[in-house]
């Protein structure tokens, strides 16, 4: 079976643009949650989709948004770049509640 | 605030011997938890989880222990191999899995050969 793929693996953008992440969970996997992880950090949770609904949302500005879609791909925007965006994003899927998460390998955004 | 806490940013082991990664949590609500290793330029990988009504589990050279009253766990990893060189992070939620994960910052293992 497939594991959680991410793309693009490497980006870099510079202030003031934006960016879209995706992430295409194992299949048969209904949730998808979005974690960033920054140098000495642990995984910071961004938010989670389960079934196309916003399940819950981390403490992260209005910047970082993100959606589901019927297929339970799920994508990442993060408008008006910041350097401090600078980050390993991570997306993990689960089937349903109580399930173990698996992670995918991430994509690690520059911001210049 | 942070709720899961490493205290040791690193831990250098011998290979053979055992390895102690400790996790600290100060949330009463969590009753679930699970330990992530991860290696360079890949995701978290799962590798073992253990729930309140229980105080080990094991799986293979893993074995995880709660000590709920002192909110405690430890991961043991015996006998320790180079490839278990990596970072590996403590994470906690509730059994509904309707909160999110909160994952502490991590502990980096070395395993000398």
């Amino acid at each position: 079976k497939a594991g959680v793929t991410q793309t693009p693996r490497y980006l870099i953008k510079t202030r003031g643009q934006q960016v879209t992440l995706s992430c295409s969970p194992i299949s048969g996997h209904r949730s998808v949650s979005w974690y960033q992880q920054t140098p000495g950090q642990g995984l910071q949770f961004l938010f989670e989709y389960f079934s196309e609904t916003q399940r819950n949302k981390g403490n992260f500005p209005g910047r970082f948004s993100g959606r589901q879609f019927s297929n339970s791909r799920s994508e990442m925007n993060v408008s008006t770049l910041e350097l401090g965006d600078s980050a390993l994003y991570l997306c993990a899927s689960r089937k349903r509640e109580r399930e173990t998460q698996y992670f995918g390998p991430g994509t690690r955004l520059l911001v210049l | 605030d942070q709720q899961v806490k490493q205290n040791s940013p690193s831990l250098s082991v011998q290979e053979g011997r055992i390895s102690i990664l400790n996790c600290d949590y100060t949330n009463s609500m969590f009753d679930y938890f699970l330990w992530y290793k991860k290696y360079p330029a890949e995701g978290p990988t799962f590798l073992i989880s253990i729930s309140s009504i229980k105080d080990k589990n094991e799986d293979g050279r893993f074995t995880v222990f709660l000590n709920k009253s002192a909110k405690h766990l430890s991961l043991h990893i015996v006998p320790s191999q180079p490839g278990d060189s990596a970072v590996y992070f403590c994470a906690a939620s509730d059994l509904s899995g309707n909160t999110p994960l909160v994952f502490g910052k991590g502990t980096r293992l070395s395993v000398i050969a």
